[in-house]
């Protein structure tokens, strides 16, 4: 199976901070890796897909980058609206698998 | 717009069956794949496994076969059955719609989940 590692748990930050979430998978996914948002009492939302395309309707502050085991979700300028959790999640191999979370809290 | 409800009890006793079922509205169960996933409290996400619209299947293994997929397109619903539950099963399950972006299959639709609480 295919584990991944989100880093770090949590980030505090601030409206306008650029903010950087990792994820690493435990054997090469190539692409296949997706990003999503989720907040409170609410389902997740997607926001990457191939590891770096951008889901149509999601803002361009969004990006991803990545390949193989490593890959980096980026949000470029932070809004309001983006405190949330935000969770990787990998489509090379069955049984799919997310990361464990990585929550973004006001600073 | 496509949406999806999930409906069935929110509490099961222990040792015995889960059962739910998601309504699919708003497009064609053709060519996705329908997942439950599902979220202990204050936790995170576990795929469970999916079904596509001619019946093929893919569990999670963690679940130790205990997990069975179903759907009927006639319906536009597919189901969830987990036998022999357990407090760890306690958790907030999602149905959610497969779609291949790009070369990645992903959740882009999901219902507001339902939680489902096992009691001893």
């Amino acid at each position: 199976d295919v584990q991944m590692t989100q880093s770090p748990s949590s980030v505090s930050a601030s409206v306008g901070d650029r903010v950087t979430i990792s994820c690493r998978a435990s054997h090469d996914i190539s692409s296949w890796l997706a990003w999503y948002q989720q907040k409170p009492g609410k389902a997740p939302n997607i926001l990457i897909f191939d590891a770096s395309s951008l889901q149509s309707g999601v803002p361009s502050r969004f990006s991803g980058s990545g390949s193989g085991t490593d890959f980096t979700l980026t949000i470029s300028s932070l809004q309001p609206e983006d405190f949330a959790t935000y969770y990787c999640q990998q489509a090379s191999s069955f049984p799919y698998s997310f990361g464990q979370g990585t929550k973004v809290e006001v600073k | 717009q496509v949406q999806l409800q999930e409906s069935g009890p929110g509490l099961v006793k222990a040792s015995e069956t889960l059962s739910l079922t998601c309504s699919v509205s708003g497009g064609s169960m053709n060519t996705y794949f329908w997942s439950w996933i599902r979220q202990p409290p204050g936790k995170g996400l576990e795929w469970l496994g999916y079904i596509n619209y001619i019946g093929s299947t893919h569990y999670n293994p963690s679940l130790k076969g205990r997990v069975t997929i179903s759907v009927d397109t006639s319906r536009n619903q597919f189901s969830l059955k987990v036998n022999s539950v357990a407090a760890a099963d306690t958790a907030l399950y999602y149905c959610a719609r497969g779609s291949l972006l790009g070369s990645t299959l992903v959740f882009d639709y999901w219902g507001q989940g339902t939680l489902v609480t096992v009691s001893s």
